[in-house]
């Protein structure tokens, strides 16, 4: 099957630093992909959609400055936490999928702490 | 809206027991079907998936039948194994305006002693 590959896999940074989260397509042309926020007890929350070449749509109580979402390329999407702080730890999994298909291909997710 | 509804966990199991994992949806229109697994420490993973009414999705023993009529995807495997301990989502993605919008279950912990 097709492949997504996140990274980085973990991430510690400090309070009010940035960090970026990279999410690559290798085999397919990822024209959709999905950003999703994984809370405690394993709930997938999704964050936003974004469509290569214009910006993402945020989901609802999604503070699109504190998440930016690029997704410049086919291959590539970005998500930068800005201004990271403690509450902003959690684990960050992306997805893609290829034109009109149904399925989703996953990265492997991003462990992010801020201290 | 759509929405995804599983049953709630930890299911414990003993290795060679068998699994049933309910789900059931809320679409408008006819969604595509999806179980996904997520082992510790990863993303997910495509287990099985259905398209239409009554296909049968099945993967590595574990099957599930798109049932219209109750508007269900129940999860069924006949023997799990120790290796089968992870978290099971089941999900749906209907086309919205042209996007297919992937909808999850807040997914299921099976835990398989030896």
């Amino acid at each position: 099957g097709a492949v997504v590959s996140q990274h980085p896999s973990r991430v510690i940074c400090k309070s009010g630093t940035s960090v970026k989260i990279e999410c690559r397509s290798l085999d397919f042309q990822a024209t959709t992909m999905f950003w999703y926020r994984q809370f405690p007890k394993q709930s997938l929350m999704l964050m936003a959609t974004s469509n290569e070449g214009s910006k993402a749509t945020y989901e609802q109580g999604v503070e699109k400055d504190k998440f930016l979402i690029n997704h410049a390329s086919l291959t590539l999407s970005t998500l930068t936490v800005t201004s990271a702080h403690p509450e902003d730890s959690s684990f960050y999994i992306c997805s893609a999928r290829e034109g009109q298909d149904v399925e989703l291909f996953f990265g492997e997710g991003s462990r992010l702490t801020v201290l | 809206g759509n929405s995804v509804t599983q049953m709630e966990g930890p299911v414990t199991l003993s290795e060679e027991a068998f699994l049933t994992i309910n789900c059931t949806y809320t679409a408008t229109g006819y969604p595509s079907l999806f179980w996904y697994v997520q082992y510790p420490g990863e993303g997910l993973q495509l287990l099985l998936k259905a398209t239409k009414a009554d296909d049968k999705g099945s993967n590595k023993g574990f099957e599930a039948t798109y049932r219209k009529e109750t508007t269900s995807f129940h999860l069924e495997k006949g023997s799990v194994q120790v290796s089968d301990s992870a978290v099971y989502f089941c999900a749906l993605s209907l086309a919205s305006g042209g996007s297919y919008i992937p909808t999850f279950g807040r997914g299921t912990s099976l835990i398989v002693h030896p």
